[in-house]
């Protein structure tokens, strides 16, 4: 049972557009989302977090939206970068439950000069 | 700055191997995790442990085994490694069970 679902294996955006990678999840307990953004032969890094409460969150060129009642979240980078390129994993967790997180598969973002 | 560091960033080991992957925080974190990632399949979470000698099995336990004696450190077993085994581990640690993770560098593992 995927609880949390990135649909889409792989992005390709135009340096200097936007980038929107995008995630559903199927537990309505879920209370915080985080976005990971992995290189090659390199461990995941915390990108961006937002909690239940709040619809939106910034944090320079990156924006990730919550719309709970789709459940589903987005991440946009504005503008996009080379050094954008990267894996993206979304997860997900229940704070008030103590549930641990659980992670999206993957969406492979690949930014074109 | 939280810092994860696992043993060795590359590994190659034959079928039937004993194989140790070691993991170390220094954030005084209770909670550590053993992943492995595999194209296509994300991130899937072997084992983790909660607290000192407290493990817990995650979704793919099958064929591995872990070793929490101190609080800073996370072993994670291949009793006999099989080729299916081949794949990159990362190993992290996190303060709350919910809260976000730090993952360490990651160990390619192959398995010939």
């Amino acid at each position: 049972d995927q609880q949390v679902k990135q649909n889409s294996p792989s992005l390709s955006v135009q340096e200097g557009r936007i980038s929107i990678l995008n995630c559903d999840y199927t537990n309505s307990m879920f209370d915080y989302f985080l976005w990971y953004k992995k290189y090659p032969a390199e461990g995941p890094t915390f990108l961006i977090s937002i909690s239940s409460i709040k619809d939106k969150n910034e944090d320079g060129r990156f924006t990730v939206f919550l719309n709970k009642s789709a459940k589903h979240l987005s991440l946009h980078i504005v503008p996009s970068q080379p050094g954008d390129s990267a894996v993206y994993f979304c997860a997900a967790s229940q704070i008030q439950g103590a549930q641990k997180l659980v992670f999206g598969q993957g969406t492979r973002l690949t930014i074109n000069p | 700055d939280v810092k994860v560091t696992q043993s060795s960033r590359y590994l190659v080991k034959r079928t039937g191997e004993k194989v140790f992957l070691e993991c170390v925080q220094d954030m005084d974190h209770e909670n550590m995790f053993w992943y492995r990632q595999d194209p296509g399949l994300g991130l899937r979470l072997i084992y983790f442990s909660y607290d000192v000698k407290m493990k817990e099995k995650g979704d793919i336990p099958e064929g591995y085994s872990v070793s929490r004696e101190k609080k800073e450190r996370f072993s994670l077993i291949l009793e006999s490694a099989s080729t299916n085994q081949t794949s990159m581990y990362l190993c992290a640690s996190s303060f709350q069970l919910a809260g976000q993770q730090y993952f360490g560098p990651g160990t390619r593992l192959t398995v010939t």
